[in-house]
């Protein structure tokens, strides 16, 4: 089966850098997918990783590690409206995504 | 270009009611997917559309759920008779074409919020 765990919430300030870690478990591995989701709305896609290493953009950044099972977003500059859920979620071969249970991010000034 | 939309946007009903949910795709996605999400759970696949056809439907929970696209456009859900534990929040997903790195990104509508009473 394949299993995904981030943390439920974080809490950080304004201005501040904060990195949202995801681990996961899979076999066939073919991807990895960030995605926002402010409350009430649809989850927004941020980013996508599929080779090792950090993809880059604007504020946000993504970092994944095949070998560990292991992924990073990180977000910089944190700005109020980046109040939101984070969800991490894998494709294994052909399959459909699946989710974390998402972390819970508030900014706060 | 215009996104996923779902409709309703919310939905009460009674146990044992039907309801039926609307997902219109961004245009030109072949790629159609149905995803729930109940409370405190993660969000959990449902059903995934290649155009008209069904792809994939192991994530379908039982037959009293029952997903159409006819026209390869856009695709309804229905549930019928609901239950207590249908209660949650219902997203469609589309994207472009399958197996491409860039374009097989999932772009997911705003959900439409089941409440089985």
């Amino acid at each position: 089966g394949q299993n995904i765990d981030q943390p439920t919430e974080m809490t950080a300030t304004e201005g501040a850098i904060v990195q949202i870690n995801c681990t996961y478990q899979t076999s066939g591995f073919n991807g990895l997918f960030w995605y926002q989701q402010h409350a009430g709305e649809a989850p927004t896609f941020l980013s996508y990783n599929v080779l090792d290493g950090l993809e880059e953009k604007g504020r946000f950044s993504s970092f994944l590690s095949r070998s560990k099972g292991y992924s990073y977003l990180l977000l910089k500059e944190l700005q109020m409206k980046d109040s939101a859920s984070y969800l991490c979620a894998v494709r294994s071969g052909n399959t459909p995504l699946v989710f974390g249970k998402g972390t819970r991010l508030s900014v706060i000034a | 270009e215009a996104g996923v939309t779902q409709f309703p946007s919310h939905s009460v009903i009674e146990k044992g009611q039907t309801v039926t949910l609307r997902c219109d795709p961004i245009s030109g996605h072949d790629n159609l997917y149905w995803y729930r999400r109940v409370m405190g759970k993660e969000i959990k696949f449902l059903l995934h559309f290649v155009k008209e056809s069904k792809q994939d439907e192991s994530g379908m929970p039982n037959n009293r759920f029952l997903a159409e696209r006819t026209g390869g456009t856009y695709s309804t859900l229905k549930v019928q008779p609901a239950e207590l534990e249908d209660s949650g929040v219902y997203f469609c997903a589309s994207s472009q074409v399958f197996g491409s790195r860039s374009a097989d990104t999932q772009y997911f509508g705003p959900g439409t919020r089941l409440t089985v009473l």
